[in-house]
This record gives structure tokens, C-alpha cells and sequence, in this order.
């Protein structure tokens, strides 16, 4: 089945540092979403990225899809203490039925 | 607008007996997804449901785990008998379409199940 790899497994940053972190696919992807879950928490949409090269920015967030749509990134500018959380992108190839979810990035901002 | 709502939040058995977890999605949101995400790792669908039909159950370990969607509107997912592995939370999703074009998946908050 369709596998969606996602580095770095973890990051810790100092606040005010940037953070990204990359989805990959070995397959064309027809879309691919971005989810945040904090702490103890569940999964949150955060973006839906649809077109070759798009880019699309949420204030300190900026998301990217690759020009072959086999990857994508986000991007997080200055990061805060709020931004704390686990970060998934998920997809759905031209082939298959189901939403995929990576194996997320889990980030730590120390104050 | 009420979320997906879910039941137990919490549930802790023994191997080999039974449990039984509901969701009613957000209303109107034709198609409802079971996921089971372990420590530290990504959702895994289980089952996704378009009304009261079944679109995809291609990851549901079928020799021990069920789900119904009766009337097209909320769910329940039955494992039986539980093993030890099955200790994760199970989160119940809604979105409005199904597809590549489905758009936002709205989570509930999730039951959290512990087999001893």
C-alpha cells in the first residue's frame, strides 16, 4: 500500500528557532493534508495543498507542495511555545481509497 | 456546531474480553472513518464509511474486530476478543465528502483503550 515517510521523528528547538519538517512518496500524491495534534489531544486540520508547486501561508506556518507532488513541507518561522505538538501530513495517492497519515514529527520548543 | 463525538473516553480490560466504542459524527458529514493510532505513531485507518456502506476495510483485522454504521448517522467499533497489541487510542473521524476530495477530516477526541 501507499506509504507517506515524514522526518525528522522528533525535533527540539529554542523558542524564536525555526522548524520544518518534510513528507515524502514514493507515488504521485493527488493531494496532501497537514494535521497538528498537541499533547493528549486529537488531530487538527490544519491545510490542504492540491496544485504542482503550491505554497500556502498560515502567519508563521508555510506549507509546500513539491513539483512532482511527491513531497511536501512545513514550515514554521519563530516558533512559540503554542506550536508545541505533534505535526502529520496525510495523502491520498491517485490509487488508493484511504487518507494515509505519516509517522508525524514530534517538536519541542523550550522557552 | 457540535464536533464528533465519542464513547468511552477511556477503557481499561483484560485480554480476551470484549469492548464496544461509539461515535456520532458531526451532522450532515456523510462519511465516517475508525482510526487507530498507537504511542507514538501516525493514524491507521480501519474502516471509512460512506452512509451506512462500507468504502474501505482493507486494514480492519476482521477476526476480531467489527464495525456497523446502521442508518448512516453514528458507529460503533467492536473488538473481540482484545489482545495486548490492541492497546491504543481509537479516534472516529467525519468529513462532508469521501475521495480525493474530501477535504477536512474533523477528529473526535478519541477512546483511549488499555488491554492488561
Amino acid at each position: 500500500g501507499q506509504q507517506v515517510m515524514q522526518i525528522p521523528q522528533y525535533q527540539h528547538v529554542q523558542e524564536g528557532e525555526d522548524f520544518t519538517t518534510y513528507c515524502n512518496s514514493s507515488t504521485t500524491l493527488s493531494n496532501i493534508q497537514w494535521y497538528k495534534q498537541r499533547p493528549g489531544g486529537h488531530p487538527v486540520f490544519l491545510i490542504q495543498l492540491v496544485k504542482s508547486g503550491e505554497v500556502k501561508k498560515q502567519k508563521r506556518l508555510t506549507f509546500q507542495f513539491g513539483e512532482a507532488k511527491k513531497n511536501s513541507s512545513l514550515h514554521i518561522t519563530a516558533t512559540q511555545t503554542t506550536d508545541v505538538g505533534t505535526y502529520f501530513c496525510a495523502a491520498y495517492s491517485g490509487s488508493a481509497r484511504q487518507l494515509t497519515f505519516g509517522s508525524g514529527t514530534q517538536l519541542t520548543v523550550l522557552p | 456546531e457540535a464536533g464528533v463525538a465519542q464513547s468511552p473516553r477511556y477503557k481499561i480490560i483484560e485480554k480476551r474480553q470484549s469492548v464496544a466504542f461509539w461515535c456520532n459524527p458531526i451532522s450532515g458529514h456523510a462519511t465516517l472513518y475508525w482510526y487507530q493510532q498507537i504511542l507514538g505513531q501516525g493514524p491507521k485507518l480501519l474502516i471509512q464509511f460512506q452512509n451506512n456502506g462500507v468504502v474501505d476495510d482493507s486494514q480492519l483485522p476482521k477476526d476480531r474486530f467489527s464495525a456497523e454504521r446502521l442508518k448512516g448517522v453514528d458507529s460503533t467499533l467492536k473488538i473481540q476478543p482484545a489482545k495486548l497489541e490492541d492497546s491504543a487510542v481509537y479516534l472516529c473521524a467525519s468529513s462532508l465528502f469521501s475521495g480525493v476530495n474530501t477535504g477536512e477530516l474533523f477528529f473526535g477526541e478519541g477512546s483511549r483503550l488499555t488491554v492488561l
